[in-house]
């Protein structure tokens, strides 16, 4: 079944500074990966997603990068900002595509 | 309409008590999910509706009870539950099992 491993579990920046996380996924079937933001106490949000069939995709200061071949993905944060303060869970497909495997999630301090 | 809604919000109950939570969605999702999240970790997925069918079940105990009435709403029936059983219960949907899921703000049970 599908294993997805994410990295770092917490990530402390400045601000201004530029935030990386990366995750590997282990089913070569996986197409589609999302990425959400969950802010304490709040609902998983997506802020971005992914099909195999580009590398890379972009939304202002957000970008994902995908890599078929070695299995992994990673979320970009650029100019951070203290509300991008969060956690980040990153997550592919299994069964079918009708199930989510998650990441464990990275913890993302921004400091003013 | 873009939004998942759930009630209650918070929900306190006792290990002999019985107990509902409810999710909605309008925007002609096919597929509602069920998952559990603890603090700190990712959420993890209980159930899986697909065209108002019961498609997936990750080996949840029975005190778990999920019911689909109709394509929009979505409810977990609780009874008997543990004190290991309070997180917060999020619900979410998506287009046809296949593509992003959007999660609703979640109930936060507690079970004293």
């Amino acid at each position: 079944g599908e294993n997805v491993e994410q990295h770092p579990s917490t990530l402390s920046v400045q601000e201004g500074d530029s935030a990386v996380i990366k995750c590997t996924y282990s089913d070569s079937a996986s197409n589609y990966f999302p990425w959400y933001k969950q802010e304490l106490g709040k609902r998983p949000q997506l802020i971005i997603d992914i099909r195999s069939n580009v590398g890379e995709k972009k939304d202002q200061r957000i970008a994902v990068t995908l890599n078929k071949t070695a299995k992994h993905f990673s979320l970009h944060i650029t100019e951070t900002q203290p509300e991008d303060s969060a956690v980040y869970f990153c997550a592919a497909p299994r069964s079918g595509f009708q199930k989510l495997v998650f990441g464990t999630g990275t913890r993302l301090l921004v400091s003013p | 309409d873009t939004e998942v809604t759930q009630t209650p919000k918070h929900l306190v109950m006792g290990m002999t008590n019985k107990k509902s939570l409810k999710c909605e969605q309008h925007m002609g999702h096919r597929a509602m999910y069920w998952y559990k999240q603890k603090a700190k970790k990712p959420p993890e997925l209980m159930f899986v509706y697909s065209y108002e069918k019961l498609s997936i079940n990750e080996s949840v105990p029975s005190r778990f009870s999920p019911e689909c009435p109709n394509s929009s709403l979505l409810n977990l029936h609780l009874h008997a539950l543990q004190p290991e059983d309070s997180a917060l219960y999020l619900c979410a949907s998506s287009q046809d099992g296949r593509e992003t899921q959007y999660f609703g703000p979640g109930t936060r049970l507690l079970v004293l």
